[in-house]
């Protein structure tokens, strides 16, 4: 079946340092790849996806490449804000599932 | 705008009794789901449907039920609650195959003592 590792946290990062929250799956077919983030008492948003190998999501700064040969999408940025504090979720789908595969959620702590 | 709403945002209930929580969506999608979020658990499924009377089991499903029987509508009932069944549930929707658009509500804290 699926599944999605992700690193454990929190992260815990001062403001401007870089950001890397690794992720890696397992899948029977060939997926497209999220990144959700949650913020302190909301649901879950979109951040980013990529649907095929070696694309590149990217949104609010944060980016994530499609690395088929090592199945991971590892998610990164380049400068972290202390409003990018919160949980974040790496997920797959296969094309022909309504149904996404969700990472255990990674949380990041950005101090001033 | 379009919206998924869930209520109560927070609710206390006592051991035992029959509990409901709504959700409401005005995107018109066929696909509905309730997650719940524990620490150390992540997200777990529990039922969805993808439109109406339609309805299937998660893979957390024991203790809960859904009906559906409008296209914006998919009330998770809690049988007769439990301490385990506390946690922060999820609603969530979508039309497209390949996890496209799939929008949460903000959730509901349910405390079961």
């Amino acid at each position: 079946g699926n599944s999605v590792t992700q690193m454990e946290g929190p992260v815990t990062l001062s403001e401007e340092a870089f950001l890397t929250i690794n992720c890696t799956y397992t899948a029977t077919g060939y997926p497209s790849l999220f990144w959700y983030v949650q913020y302190p008492g909301e649901g879950l948003q979109l951040l980013l996806k990529a649907t095929k190998a070696d694309d590149k999501g990217s949104n609010k700064g944060f980016e994530a490449t499609y690395r088929k040969e090592t199945t991971s999408f590892h998610l990164e940025k380049g400068s972290v804000q202390v409003s990018d504090s919160a949980v974040y979720f790496c997920a797959l789908s296969e094309s022909g599932s309504y149904i996404p595969t969700f990472g255990r959620g990674t949380s990041l702590i950005v101090h001033p | 705008d379009a919206e998924i709403t869930q209520s109560p945002r927070h609710k206390i209930t006592e051991t035992g009794r029959q509990v409901t929580l709504a959700c409401h969506q005005t995107w018109n999608h066929n696909n509905m789901f309730w997650y719940r979020q524990d620490l150390g658990h992540g997200l777990r499924l529990i039922h969805y449907s993808y439109g109406v009377h339609d309805t299937n089991k998660g893979e957390v499903s024991d203790g809960y039920s859904v009906s559906r029987s409008n296209t914006e509508d998919l009330p998770l009932t809690l049988e007769s609650a439990a301490s385990s069944q506390t946690s922060v549930y999820f609603c969530a929707s979508s039309e497209q195959r390949g996890g496209y658009g799939y929008t949460f509500g903000s959730g509901t804290r349910l405390t079961v003592v």
